[in-house]
């Protein structure tokens, strides 16, 4: 299957900045990306897809101005936490969409916001 | 996408097989049967997938009823490792997130 590298693993900021959190295929050209959420004790929640050259599709409740995602490569996607409050602590987690629809997903990203 | 329901949580011994259930009785034709799990704070893993055969792959076997309205994971012998929450998912053929209900938590006892 593919490699997914994500990247920070953890990260910890001060209420009002932002991050930006990396997501990378590493042996398949991913057209398409997903972002998801998971708050504790909660499965997690898709975010957004990610088309690599478009503009991103977000599910409903997810603010696109907040969670800005570009995808310029067939191997990379961003996520950027703007002006990120406490509310916005949580884990993050990219998946890659490969053949047969499966996902890969990269090991996460917990977001500790002060 | 069908809804799916399974138990919360599951023990086994580690050793034994472990057979996890999955009902999905408003599955439609088109629709696969994809399993992955997670382990605790990683990235979820993909397992396997079926439309209406069995498969087995490296990981486990994936068993699925002739009226495809219930399927059953099968970890032929489980460790340890295997302690994770394991998430049974209905889905059509397009490039669509994936909804993740509850799970079953299955709990490896040494």
């Amino acid at each position: 299957g593919a490699v997914v590298s994500q990247h920070p693993s953890w990260v910890i900021c001060k209420s009002g900045t932002s991050v930006k959190i990396e997501c990378r295929s590493l042996d398949f050209q991913a057209t398409t990306m997903f972002w998801y959420r998971q708050f504790p004790k909660q499965s997690l929640m898709l975010m957004a897809t990610s088309n690599e050259g478009s503009k991103a599709t977000y599910e409903q409740g997810v603010e696109k101005d907040k969670f800005l995602i570009n995808h310029a490569s067939l191997t990379l996607s961003t996520l950027t936490v703007t002006s990120a409050h406490p509310e916005d602590s949580s884990f993050y987690i990219c998946s890659v969409l490969a053949g047969k629809n499966i996902q890969y997903f990269g090991a996460g990203t917990r977001l500790s916001v002060l | 996408d069908a809804k799916t329901t399974q138990p919360p949580s599951m023990d086994c011994a580690e050793g034994r097989a472990a057979n996890l259930p999955c009902n999905h009785s408003t599955i439609s034709g088109n629709e696969y049967v994809y399993w992955y799990r997670q382990i605790h704070s990683q990235g979820p893993q993909y397992i396997i997938h079926g439309l209406k055969n069995n498969e087995t792959n490296e990981m486990a076997s994936l068993i699925i009823t002739e009226d495809r309205k219930s399927s059953t994971l099968i970890l032929p012998h489980a460790t340890l490792r295997d302690t994770a929450v394991y998430y049974c998912i209905v889905m059509g053929g397009g490039a669509d997130g994936l909804t993740f209900g509850k799970g079953t938590h299955l709990i490896i006892q040494p």
